[in-house]
């Protein structure tokens, strides 16, 4: 199975400080369709999670264009220009070029 | 608007069996496949099944494959989870989720397994 591993575990950022979360996977996510299917999900508390990114940069409709994501083959970055209270929550990868589907372990965001 | 609402949750003993279903609404059901994901309490998110447009095919990962089955019936825009053979590893809330993107989820159910 594809390991996604995402850094920090943990992040801790102030309102308008830009952050950046790392996925690294195991193999690469370069489909032989030639897409990425690399997505980027928010869980706030208590919710359910959220689809923010998905394909690697691809901005979900509806998702504040200060969320952007970048990468390839295995290694893959969310980043958040300018955090908003609203951001907090766990950030997970997940990956579904190779089966079985698998996410990352996820990543917390608290607001200092 | 988007609606995935899941139901059939509760306390099941280990061994026992269990059925979820998910209403759809707001959207073409039989345009996309559909899935469930889980997750334990206080844990991350595992995928546990997958299902085609038109149902002719699924995908389970080796953790609940033999045990659980996903089903749906697009006449009644409603996707289903039977759950047979339920272990304590099995408690967690159980999402529905749309399309190969994961772009909408449902609000959740929890079963838990536990005598």
């Amino acid at each position: 199975d594809v390991v996604l591993t995402q850094t920090p575990p943990t992040l801790s950022a102030t309102i308008g400080q830009s952050v950046s979360i790392s996925c690294r996977s195991s193999q690469s996510l370069l489909d032989s369709d030639g897409d990425t299917y690399l997505n980027w999900l928010l869980q706030r508390p208590g919710q359910s999670p959220q689809l923010l990114i998905y394909s690697v940069s691809n901005l979900e409709s509806g998702v504040p264009n200060r969320f952007s994501g970048s990468g390839s083959e295995t290694d893959f970055t969310l980043k958040i220009s300018g955090v908003e209270a609203e951001d907090l929550g766990v950030y997970y990868c997940m990956q579904a070029t190779h089966a079985p589907l698998t996410f990352g372990s996820g990543t917390k965001l608290e607001i200092k | 608007e988007v609606q995935l609402v899941e139901t059939g949750g509760g306390l099941v003993q280990p061994g026992r069996s269990l059925k979820l279903s998910c209403v759809a609404s707001g959207f073409t059901f039989n345009n996309y496949w559909m899935s469930w994901t889980r997750q334990a309490p206080g844990k991350g998110l595992e995928w546990v099944a997958s299902i085609t447009n038109s149902g002719g095919s699924t995908y389970y990962p080796d953790s609940v494959k033999g045990r659980f089955t996903i089903s749906r019936d697009n006449a009644q825009n409603t996707l289903y989870l039977q759950m047979n053979s339920l272990r304590s590893e099995d408690t967690a809330t159980y999402y529905c989720t749309r399309g190969n993107n994961y772009d909408y989820w449902g609000q959740g159910v929890m079963v838990t397994v536990s005598s």
